[in-house]
Order: C-alpha cells, then sequence, then structure tokens
C-alpha cells in the first residue's frame, strides 16, 4: 500500500514569495497528480506527471522517480493562490484509484 | 470546458435511510470512480467503474455501497442504510483513459443525523 506524506501541512506567505510544497510517495507508481482543493471542497486538477517536469502559467511541478519524490512550486505567488494542495499517487492500470495525500494548507498574504 | 456534474450538493439523511448519489461523468470518458473526503481528513479511494462493471474498490466499499451506471449517461452511488460515520464529502471523477488526468465533480455533502 502506498504511503503519501505531503509538507508542510500549513503554509503562510506574503504575496510574490516563491512557494515549495512537497511531496514523497513509498511505492513506486504511473503517475504523481498535483490537485488543487478550494474552501468550497472542489476539487481540480493541476498537473499529471510521471517524469521530470511541467509547468502551467505561475505553478510548476517536478518528480523525480529514483528518490519517490515530487514538488509543486508557484512563483509570484498571489491571494487567489490560496487553497489546499494536494499530491495523489497513481499506480496506473485505470482502475486503481488514487491515494491522497493530507494537502498542504496554503494561505498567501496580500 | 466539459464537467463531470454532480446532484445534490447537499443532502441530509436520517440514520439507516438508502441515499442515491448522482453523477454524470464527461460524455467520452471511460473510467469513473468514487471518493469520500470525511470532514478534515484526507480524500479516500471507493470505486472505480469501467466497462460497466465495478473495476477496483476499497475496504470502505462493503456492501451497504453500490454504483451504477443505468442509462450510459448517469453514474449513481447508493448507500443503502446510511450510518452517522458515513457523513462526508463525495467526489465523483472521470477521465478519458489511464494516461490521462481527472475531472472531478464538485463534490455531494452527505449528512446523516
Amino acid at each position: 500500500k502506498n504511503e503519501v506524506e505531503q509538507s508542510p501541512q500549513n503554509l503562510t506567505a506574503q504575496e510574490g514569495e516563491f512557494i515549495t510544497i512537497n511531496c514523497s510517495y513509498s511505492v513506486g507508481i504511473s503517475a504523481l497528480h498535483w490537485l488543487q482543493q478550494h474552501p468550497g471542497g472542489g476539487i481540480v486538477s493541476l498537473f499529471m506527471l510521471s517524469s521530470g517536469k511541467k509547468k502551467h502559467g505561475r505553478l510548476i511541478a517536478t518528480i523525480n522517480i529514483q528518490e519517490k519524490h515530487s514538488s509543486l512550486h508557484i512563483t509570484a505567488s498571489h491571494p487567489r493562490d490560496s487553497a489546499v494542495y494536494i499530491c495523489a499517487a497513481d499506480s496506473g492500470g485505470g482502475a486503481d484509484g488514487l491515494t491522497f495525500g493530507k494537502g498542504t494548507h496554503l494561505i498567501i498574504q496580500p | 470546458e466539459p464537467e463531470v456534474t454532480q446532484t445534490p450538493s447537499h443532502q441530509v439523511t436520517q440514520m439507516g435511510q438508502e441515499v442515491i448519489l448522482r453523477c454524470v461523468p464527461i460524455s467520452n470518458h471511460l473510467y469513473f470512480y468514487w471518493y469520500r473526503q470525511i470532514l478534515g481528513q484526507k480524500v479516500e479511494f471507493l470505486v472505480s467503474f469501467y466497462n460497466n462493471e465495478i473495476s477496483e474498490k476499497s475496504e470502505i466499499f462493503d456492501d451497504q455501497f453500490s454504483v451504477e451506471r443505468p442509462d450510459g449517461s448517469n453514474f449513481t452511488l447508493k448507500i443503502r442504510s446510511t450510518k452517522l460515520e458515513d457523513s462526508a464529502m463525495y467526489f465523483c471523477a472521470s477521465r478519458k483513459g489511464q494516461v490521462y488526468g481527472y475531472t472531478f465533480g464538485s463534490g455531494t455533502r452527505l449528512t446523516v443525523v
């Protein structure tokens, strides 16, 4: 069974700061998902990556398969980035569900 | 952009009652899932559905749970006899295939009293 750990659990930063959220998992996976959950509860998929690095706007996600570690970076953070960021391990095959981390609660202060 | 639609957004039910949570996945997606999130806890996998049958289920998905795709568009989760501990946010999700990302619905908040 995969164990997915995220750090930090809570992060408060000032607007404009560079943010890093870390995720590690215990068992090899086919992909790692980064998700965003807003206070209303809805979940939005940000990235799915199986190697290397992906970038979308101010968000960058990286993964190191050998070290079983992924990071999500936010450049030039903004108060609207405030949300819970969750990583989830995908063992592949389509049928298996994702194994979620507990999430990182990010607050960006103006 | 296509969406996964869930209804109702909030349901309150009495302990022991049956509830049906409804989802309309994206039309050309092939894999369908139910997840739940108890307040303050992480999201947990319940069940996956592919080719009109259950593909995988977690230990949470016991005999009181069932899923159906009755008409090719709706995807439902039934809880036969609700317990207080079933109170949670239930998310439906779908994906086009194994190498694609997920699209989640906005969730149904189930409160069992």
